[in-house]
């Protein structure tokens, strides 16, 4: 079946920086765009980044630009986020989320990860 | 960028009653409007897609309409299982995504 996990949450100083990972499987994960979002404890849904499905084109919200990175590895179907300067309000659950788009049709979001919580705290 | 507001941000509702959220966008989205779910502790699910498309596998109560820049969710009789959180998503713009703020769906 179709899945995502991810991996690489923690608790992290302010100003350090943090590597996450999303592995993918049950799809062909090279055709798809994916995403990064974020949950903030008892806040909502903010949408962080996406990455195009060949890597090649990437955008950011603006409360990230600059500081993380989004990136791919289509031979090991594997998403990535480097968070770098890290501030208080990064500490959120992270899900990596499949874009359902194909054939250039826009879709949403159709299969997320389970999240993984990072914490920035001294 | 383009904002999106849901009301109300709390409904409190009975089993059996007719349910329905608004999303309005700062600017027209054409139908490009996604409708999720989410319980504590757990990923978002989708629902619906392209304003009024129902996602594989949800329940025929869950419906939605609009287009432009008023939107509803509407649930036409509210079961045990969909006390949750509904969030809208416009995915109008390929390089920006934006979030509604969020519905929670209370037991009255």
């Amino acid at each position: 079946q179709v899945q995502l996990v991810e991996s690489g949450g923690g608790v992290v100083q302010p100003g350090r920086s943090l590597r996450l990972s999303c592995a993918a499987s049950g799809f062909t994960f090279r055709n798809y765009g994916m995403h990064w979002v974020r949950q903030a404890p008892g806040k909502g849904l903010e949408w962080v980044a996406i990455i195009s499905y060949d890597g090649n084109d990437k955008y950011y919200a603006d409360s990230v630009e600059g500081r993380f990175t989004i990136s791919r590895d289509n031979s090991k179907s594997t998403l990535f986020l480097q968070m770098n300067s890290l501030r208080g309000e990064d500490t959120a659950v992270y899900y990596c989320a499949k874009d359902a788009t194909v054939y250039g049709v826009p879709l949403p979001l159709d299969t997320w990860g389970q999240g993984t919580l990072v914490t920035v705290s001294s | 960028d383009i904002q999106l507001t849901q009301s109300p941000s709390t409904l409190s509702a009975s089993v059996g009653d007719r349910v329905t959220i608004t999303c309005r966008a700062s600017q027209t989205i054409s139908s490009w409007l996604a409708w999720y779910q989410q319980k504590p502790g757990k990923a978002p699910k989708l629902l619906i897609y392209k304003a009024s498309s129902l996602e594989s596998g949800v329940p025929s109560r869950f419906s939605g309409s609009g287009s432009g820049t008023e939107f509803t969710l509407t649930i036409s009789s509210l079961q045990p299982d969909d006390f949750a959180t509904y969030y809208c998503q416009q995915y109008n713009s390929y390089s920006t995504w934006t979030f509604g703020q969020g519905t929670k769906v209370e037991i009255k």
